[in-house]
């Protein structure tokens, strides 16, 4: 157990709608990151937020949108789905090292499928 | 942006034998993990080593940073050992990210 906690677990719905997954990150990390995991692209970086505030973003799409909240819990948003959505999405912790992301710990994952 | 790859994409072996994977990078990192993806889904953190050797039971890893690339070591491997595994570098260019390579999917066969 990383000690981050995703949920839901698995998700599914049809085109066009919208989903949030939620993310807790391990105790005491202040980093949340959200990677997308689809067959044809591997993992990618979507977007990292430290206390609160967004510190990188990825190849995130505009129809999505994250936040992170002061209990530090994060948020991703998926609106007006596209089948192409249909993934694993992680979301990691950590404690940076300044600069350095430092090291990384991954939730179980949320698989959203659109249909 | 900095290039990760992975060799062999595949891997089939034997319960017992020993396997060397081997991670490339393009550019110079202060960040590199290696992990395992088992048929779950889960991300597995096997190595934080941005350079250095490390050893952990049946597994090792060493990462030569001047050289730009990393090596998985598993010895008397066995079938909960199947699985992808990912190496991911982060280097400073503004907030860092990690970036992660395409995997090598190891099938260990009883």
């Amino acid at each position: 157990d990383s000690g981050v906690t995703q949920t839901p677990k698995h998700l599914i719905t049809a085109t066009g709608q919208r989903v949030t997954l939620r993310c807790s990150p391990r105790s005491g990390d202040l980093s949340v990151y959200w990677y997308q995991q689809s067959l044809d692209q591997g993992l990618q970086f979507l977007i990292q937020y430290y206390n609160g505030e967004e510190r990188a973003k990825g190849n995130i799409l505009e129809r999505f949108s994250a936040q992170q909240f002061p209990d530090l819990h994060s948020e991703l948003n998926l609106s007006s789905l596209e089948l192409g959505d249909s993934a694993l999405y992680f979301c990691a912790s950590s404690v940076p090292r300044g600069r350095n992301t430092g090291e990384l710990f991954f939730g179980e994952g949320s698989r959203l499928t659109v249909l | 942006g900095i290039q990760v790859e992975q060799s062999p994409p595949d891997l089939i072996l034997q319960e017992g034998a020993n396997s060397t994977l081997r991670c490339n990078f393009s550019d110079s990192v202060n960040n590199l993990q290696w992990f395992h993806q088992n048929p779950w889904g889960q991300l597995i953190n096997l190595f934080y080593i941005p350079s250095g050797t490390k050893q952990n039971g049946r597994l090792s890893a060493t990462t030569v940073a001047t050289e730009r690339y990393s090596l998985l070591y598993i010895s008397s491997s066995q079938t909960t050992d199947s699985g992808v595994y990912f190496c991911a570098v982060g280097i400073i260019q503004g907030a860092q990210k990690l970036v992660f390579g395409q995997g090598t999917r190891l099938t260990i066969n009883p």
